[in-house]
């Protein structure tokens, strides 16, 4: 069955170290890639997206991600953590034809240490 | 920038009860999904909403649950009898066409709490 794994359910990094939140998919064929961001009381926000050409992505915020077929995985990363980065992360998929659902994974929650 | 909107932000109800989650989508948008997350759970696909009909729904969407557009803005889902089970944060997102190069827009939910 077609699946999203986000391995880690907590994660604090120091305001200024660099974070990688990871994420892996279960599906025989290339999927479509999404990585969405809530705060506290807001909707998901897109970070980025990756439907195919280049595997790394640049998205919103100063995040990016890397599509990496061999390992069936979207791993989000930014460079220098901010304290309002603090939030819930999902990474979700795309299998199927146009205008479907997108299936989530079950977030990641982001603390920012000063 | 436009955005999703859903009301009420928390619903308290009885079990048993029919309660009505609203959104008003994207005012351009042409596909509407609802989806939900239980404490602790993930985001889970329940339908979505093309043209006046259902085009997709999973197997969480029984006959509990309906969804309608009532008018040219509104985008509600309705749960006839709700279950306790059924408390979960409820999330309503459009899109402006169909294919994956849109982003689907989400509001902030419904938080529904079942007694």
């Amino acid at each position: 069955a077609q699946s999203v794994t986000q391995p880690d359910i907590h994660i604090t990094v120091s305001e200024g170290a660099s974070l990688e939140l990871r994420c892996n998919y279960s599906y025989g064929a290339t999927p479509y890639l999404f990585w969405y961001v809530q705060s506290p009381g807001q909707g998901l926000q897109l970070l980025l997206k990756y439907f195919s050409g280049d595997t790394l992505v640049q998205g919103i915020k100063g995040f990016e991600a890397e599509f990496k077929r061999s390992q069936s995985s979207f791993n989000l990363r930014k460079p220098s953590v901010h304290w309002s980065d603090a939030a819930e992360y999902f990474c979700a998929v795309a299998f199927n034809q146009a205008g479907t659902a997108l299936i989530f994974g079950k977030g990641t929650t982001l603390s920012v240490s000063s | 920038e436009p955005e999703v909107t859903q009301t009420p932000s928390h619903q308290v109800t009885q079990m048993g009860q029919e309660v009505i989650l609203r959104c008003v989508p994207i005012s351009n948008h042409l596909y509407f999904y609802w989806y939900r997350q239980i404490l602790g759970q993930k985001v889970e696909f329940l339908v979505s909403f093309y043209n006046n009909e259902i085009s997709e729904k999973s197997e969480i969407f029984d006959d509990q649950f309906s969804v309608e557009r009532p008018d040219g803005s509104n985008f509600t889902l309705k749960i006839r009898s709700t279950k306790l089970e059924d408390s979960a944060m409820y999330f309503c997102a459009s899109k402006s066409s169909a294919g994956f190069t849109d982003t689907q827009y989400f509001g902030p939910g419904t938080r529904l709490t079942v007694l």
